[in-house]
């Protein structure tokens, strides 16, 4: 069954280190987000891409992050200099249409 | 009026009764309401969806709920079992192509043997 692959599993960075997640969407799926879920919260929507663009951002995805679809199967989400309180769960997901999808996650802990 | 009120925040039922988890939204324009499953470490899976032009969809043991004038709907899960515990979160979204899910704050489910 197709899945939405994430790397890496846990990353651990410094305060003001710059870290990019990656993740693999289903292949067929034309749209891609990233969701994000701090430790015992919900989970909350941070940007969707679509046609190679941004197509909608929360208040959340301010100037510090950014998104690329660098090649025909990687999307990534880049935090350019991580705060304490970017430490989360990022989630990436993908759809067709309806029906997003959800990778396993990418644990960040910013110390 | 983009939240989605989730209860309760958690839950404990026996192997074989009825586990019930409600939400309630105030955005009319909300009209794809689905529920997913998270475990530990995991990432939210899509369980069961319902669009608001059906009051009622089963599958297997798992029934979504729609009152549309209420503004609510909810999710029955008959014969619970152990492996159904997990935390579960419902949500919400305006059918635009793209999902920009709206998620309920979670349900912990624990059901006991």
């Amino acid at each position: 069954e197709p899945e939405v692959t994430q790397t890496p599993s846990h990353q651990v960075t410094q305060m003001g280190q710059e870290v990019i997640l990656r993740c693999v969407p289903i292949s067929n799926h034309l749209y891609f987000y990233w969701y994000r879920q701090i430790l015992g919260q919900k989970v909350e929507f941070l940007v969707s891409f679509y046609n190679n663009e941004i197509s909608e951002k929360s208040e959340i995805f301010d100037d510090q992050f950014s998104v690329e679809r660098p090649d025909g199967s990687n999307f990534t989400l880049k935090i350019r200099s991580t705060k304490l309180e970017d430490s989360a769960m990022y989630f990436c997901a993908s759809s067709e249409f309806t029906e997003a999808f959800f990778g396993q996650g990418t644990r960040l802990t910013v110390v | 009026q983009q939240q989605v009120k989730q209860s309760p925040q958690s839950l404990i039922v026996q192997k074989g009764g009825i586990s019930i988890i409600n939400c309630a939204y105030e955005n009319t324009a909300f009209d794809y309401f689905p529920w997913y499953q998270q475990f530990p470490g995991k990432g939210p899976a899509l369980l069961i969806a319902i669009r608001p032009d059906v009051s009622e969809k089963k599958e297997g043991r798992f029934t979504i709920s729609f009152n549309k004038s209420a503004k609510q709907f909810s999710l029955h899960i008959m014969d619970s079992q152990p492996g159904d515990s997990a935390t579960y979160f419902c949500a919400a979204d305006i059918n635009t192509g793209f999902q920009k899910l709206v998620f309920g704050t979670g349900t912990r489910l624990l059901v006991s043997p």
